[in-house]
């Protein structure tokens, strides 16, 4: 069956620093990969989505990649600050049942001031 | 827009009891979702649909039924509520296949004692 793993359940940083989270996979070809933040009590909120045939992707201070070979994604948040604190998780569709996905465990995300 | 609402948002119910989590969303959504979110376990997929009046299975079934008899709604029943269904349950719908965002609603926080 599909895994998801994200390496970290928690991440410490500085704010100004750049955040790198890592999801791997296995046992699946994906056809894209999500990125959500989820903050305390509220629901997912979609950040990107990078397809198989896609190296990397930009949205602001945010960069995500996605290497097909090694099974993994990279999500850099850049000059990151306070209001980046949250919890991210990755997800990979599951291709054949209607954009249904399978989530990571996620990684919780602190920058101190 | 109100987007994904999700009725009620807190429920206590006791082992035995049934109820019913209503899931709506005013984008004219094809895809809706249910999943459940519980402590080091992620997001994990309940039931699906990908359109009205059609239903599927996900990850964990097991205990629960679903109805999409509009659009706009989703059902998620609970026949025999059981202490291991103690969860935070979150609906999510996604406009079909061509857009792969899926919209969150807040949240259903239940207690099954």
């Amino acid at each position: 069956s599909q895994k998801i793993e994200q390496n970290s359940e928690a991440l410490n940083i500085q704010e100004g620093k750049t955040a790198t989270l890592t999801c791997n996979y296995t046992n699946y070809s994906p056809a894209y990969l999500q990125w959500y933040r989820q903050d305390p009590g509220r629901g997912p909120v979609f950040l990107l989505l990078i397809r198989e045939n896609e190296k990397e992707k930009r949205k602001e201070r945010l960069k995500v990649t996605f290497d097909t070979t090694l099974k993994q994604s990279l999500f850099h948040i850049t000059a990151s600050q306070p209001a980046d604190s949250a919890t991210y998780l990755c997800a990979l569709d599951i291709a054949q049942a209607g954009t249904a996905l399978i989530f990571g465990k996620g990684t919780t995300l602190s920058v101190s001031s | 827009n109100a987007g994904v609402t999700q009725t009620p948002k807190f429920r206590v119910l006791k082992t035995g009891q049934s109820m019913t989590l209503l899931c709506a969303q005013d984008m004219n959504h094809e895809y809706m979702y249910w999943y459940r979110q519980d402590p080091g376990m992620g997001l994990r997929l309940i039931h699906y649909s990908v359109g009205e009046g059609t239903t599927a299975k996900g990850e964990v079934p097991d205990g629960y039924n679903v109805s999409r008899l509009k659009k706009q709604n989703f059902l998620l029943g609970l026949e025999s509520a059981a202490p291991s269904q103690t969860s935070v349950y979150f609906c999510a719908s996604v406009r079909d296949r061509a857009y792969n965002e899926q919209f969150f609603g807040p949240g259903t926080r239940l207690t099954v004692l």
